[in-house]
């Protein structure tokens, strides 16, 4: 099946800590986006790569990483910049940047 | 910048009626505008995408519907069931800024 595969579903972050989520396409999807998505909020983009080697800050990229490496991977390390980062992560891609988005199943993460 | 607005932000119907959902944005320079659905605690998945050139697309009991010109969109649900409660999201894709820009959605609850 092609999709998008975030993992882990749940994560917890003690306070200082950095963390890792990983997102995964079997689309061949050049474009991957990462969204933060907080109750009462619309989704925020935290960084997008339109391809492998390439990316750019989005509205709110303070204290967050990724890097591109791969076609198919586009992983976010939350850092302990990141002074409040509790809250449902969403990854994205889609075949360039303005064609139909597809979203993984998101990964919460919470700071204990 | 762009601003997308979704009212009403809950509503509840009994299972059969038709109903609309609503959605309008403050840049009309937009390439595309995309529905999604989203289930409590999982990810977004596509309903429908409207081209800028496109004035409706239809899926099954879905229908969208885009005014350009006047920053709207529309979503209509026809004979809608139980499995439809979900909260709706509309995003638009806007060049000059190079992203999806989302509301905050539309909370639906079908009744028996």
């Amino acid at each position: 099946d092609g999709g998008i595969t975030q993992s882990p579903k749940y994560l917890f972050r003690k306070e200082g800590q950095n963390v890792t989520l990983s997102c995964e396409q079997n689309l061949n999807h050049d474009a991957m986006y990462w969204y933060r998505q907080d109750p009462g909020q619309g989704l925020r983009l935290i960084y997008y790569s339109q391809i492998v080697n390439d990316f750019q800050k989005g509205d709110i990229a303070e204290g967050y990483s990724v890097s591109r490496e791969k076609k198919e991977s586009f992983p976010l390390t939350v850092t302990s910049a990141q002074k409040n980062p509790t809250a449902f992560y969403l990854c994205a891609s889609s075949i360039v940047r303005d064609s139909e988005a597809f979203f993984g199943q998101g990964t919460r993460l919470t700071v204990v | 910048k762009q601003e997308v607005t979704q009212i009403p932000a809950a509503l509840s119907v009994p299972e059969g009626e038709n109903l609309v959902l609503n959605c309008s944005f403050t840049d009309s320079a937009i390439y595309n505008l995309q529905w999604f659905r989203q289930d409590p605690g999982k990810g977004l998945t596509s309903l429908l995408l409207i081209q800028s050139s496109q004035r409706e697309q239809t899926s099954g009991r879905l229908n969208a519907s885009l005014d350009k010109s006047s920053g709207r969109s529309t979503l209509y649900i026809a004979a809608s069931q139980p499995g439809d409660s979900a909260t709706y999201l509309c995003a638009v894709y806007t060049g000059t800024a190079s992203k999806l820009t989302f509301g905050t959605g539309t909370r639906l609850q079908v009744t028996l």
